[in-house]
């Protein structure tokens, strides 16, 4: 596709549950965020990867969250033994090298029951 | 990280133009103004981007104050595609390459008919 796709759109989980969401960045671009929108708040800024390199990870809130960008492209958070407070739109963002404007997903809507 | 204040709502009617204030008052010599707006049950998508000058584009204007502690975005005819949540946002440079984007709680927008 032509823009940041983001799977599932929605996942339910289980407090305890591991969960993992996918971020298809724009094909080509080397910089990539996750953010995490709570109902209501704008996004805060989780990390940031320069292809495959995490430069930037100082707004993962617990050692429970994870991402990685392996191949530079595709990239995954995950989020383990998930609480009620992970609940949030978890967003994800490209651009391209030397790029100015920020590719924003659709989000995961992350709900922990 | 530098922040910014919005005002939490704004309102105004279809086909007049609107002014959306934004203080950054601690923002650095290297921090780019950018602008996002974010529609419902959708990822932020980009408005406009300026460093010190006024800029223009298809979307808005941008304005900036001489000193650069505040900004305002234009849109010059509000239509009702236009009502979102408007964020602006400092693009700071962490390290060389490296960027972050500082959300804040944004504007919400309300176009009436």
């Amino acid at each position: 596709g032509a823009g940041v796709s983001q799977s599932p759109r929605y996942k339910v989980a289980k407090r305890g549950q591991d969960v993992a969401l996918r971020c298809d960045p724009i094909s080509g671009h080397v910089s990539l965020f996750w953010y995490q929108q709570a109902l209501g708040q704008g996004p805060e800024f989780l990390t940031y990867f320069q292809n495959e390199a995490q430069l930037d990870k100082s707004g993962l809130p617990s050692d429970r969250f994870f991402a990685e960008r392996p191949e530079g492209s595709v990239s995954t958070l995950k989020i383990q033994r998930t609480q009620q407070e992970d609940s949030a739109v978890y967003l994800c963002a490209s651009m391209g090298d030397g790029g100015t404007e920020a590719f924003f997903g659709q989000g995961t809507r992350l709900t922990v029951v | 990280d530098a922040k910014t204040t919005q005002p939490n709502s704004m309102e105004s009617n279809e086909e007049e133009p609107v002014h959306l204030p934004c203080n950054h008052s601690t923002i650095s010599g290297t921090d780019y103004i950018h602008w996002y707006r974010q529609l419902p049950s959708q990822g932020p998508e980009y408005v406009i981007h300026g460093l010190t000058s006024n800029v223009n584009n298809r979307m808005a204007s941008l304005a900036i104050a001489e000193d650069r502690k505040s900004s305002t975005l234009i849109l010059h005819r509000a239509t009702l595609r236009d009502a979102a949540v408007y964020y602006c946002i400092l693009r700071s440079v962490v390290t060389s390459g490296t960027y972050k984007y500082i959300f804040g709680t944004g504007t919400r927008l309300k176009v009436l008919a």
